[in-house]
């Protein structure tokens, strides 16, 4: 197993365009989580999963975000409409039972531009 | 409600010398704690974890942090820095009877110096 991967590394995209992005856990790994990291903040909880269920999303996801994780594996993360405001770097992570007794294992992150 | 605080922005030891990142956290019930690194250009490593076990916390690369309740801190350091330590620190709190969210402080950015 080669950890978390996260696609693209990089993506810009010009305001109004939809985005979408695509993590692949750790495969044992039943608990799937995005956050999000602008520049000299730490990083935000959007949303996560266990296996193919959505248990919470932060109120920062707006309705233009959607997250899925359809068959308990991979998950991707939509962005509709993209805004300037949405330009940070997007982090996925995964862990085996609940991260907040173990911690998480990260992916290496997708940093979206909006121009 | 959950939140930490990272009392310093920026950190700058000499190569060698003790490193002391300091971090503040509130909860209304008992946590768990992390420390993570992020190296440029790179994902997010777990350090080391504390859950409710020893106070005193060893985790990898030296680092160190000590749990003091009476406190409320979570300050991580080590004997003798490396260049190789270089890099952005986050301390994180999170609540073991919530599955999800941990929250994130805004980072230390350690700069060692030759």
């Amino acid at each position: 197993d080669t950890g978390v991967s996260q696609d693209p590394r990089h993506k810009i995209t010009k305001r109004g365009q939809n985005v979408t992005f695509r993590c692949d856990p750790i495969s044992e790994h039943n608990r799937l989580y995005w956050y999000r990291q602008t520049l000299g903040q730490g990083p935000e909880f959007l949303t996560y999963f266990q296996n193919e269920a959505q248990l919470e999303k932060s109120r920062l996801l707006s309705d233009r975000f959607s997250a899925e994780r359809p068959k308990g594996s991979f998950s991707t993360l939509e962005i509709q409409r993209t805004e300037q405001g949405d330009s940070a770097m997007y982090l996925c992570a995964s862990s085996s039972e609940t991260g907040a007794n173990y911690g998480y294992t990260f992916g290496s992150g997708t940093r979206l531009t909006v121009v | 409600a959950q939140s930490v605080t990272q009392l310093d922005s920026h950190v700058s030891v000499s190569e060698g010398t003790p490193v002391l990142l300091r971090c503040n956290y509130s909860s209304s019930y008992s946590p768990s704690l992390f420390w993570y690194v992020q190296h440029p250009n790179k994902g997010l490593q777990l350090l080391l974890k504390y859950t409710s076990a020893a106070t005193l916390v060893k985790g990898i690369n030296g680092f160190e942090a000590e749990f003091k309740k009476s406190e409320t801190s979570f300050h991580l350091t080590k004997p003798s820095a490396h260049m190789s330590d270089a890099a952005e620190y986050f301390c994180v709190v999170s609540d073991p009877r919530q599955a999800g969210k941990s929250t994130f402080g805004d980072g230390t950015t350690l700069t060692v110096k030759p």
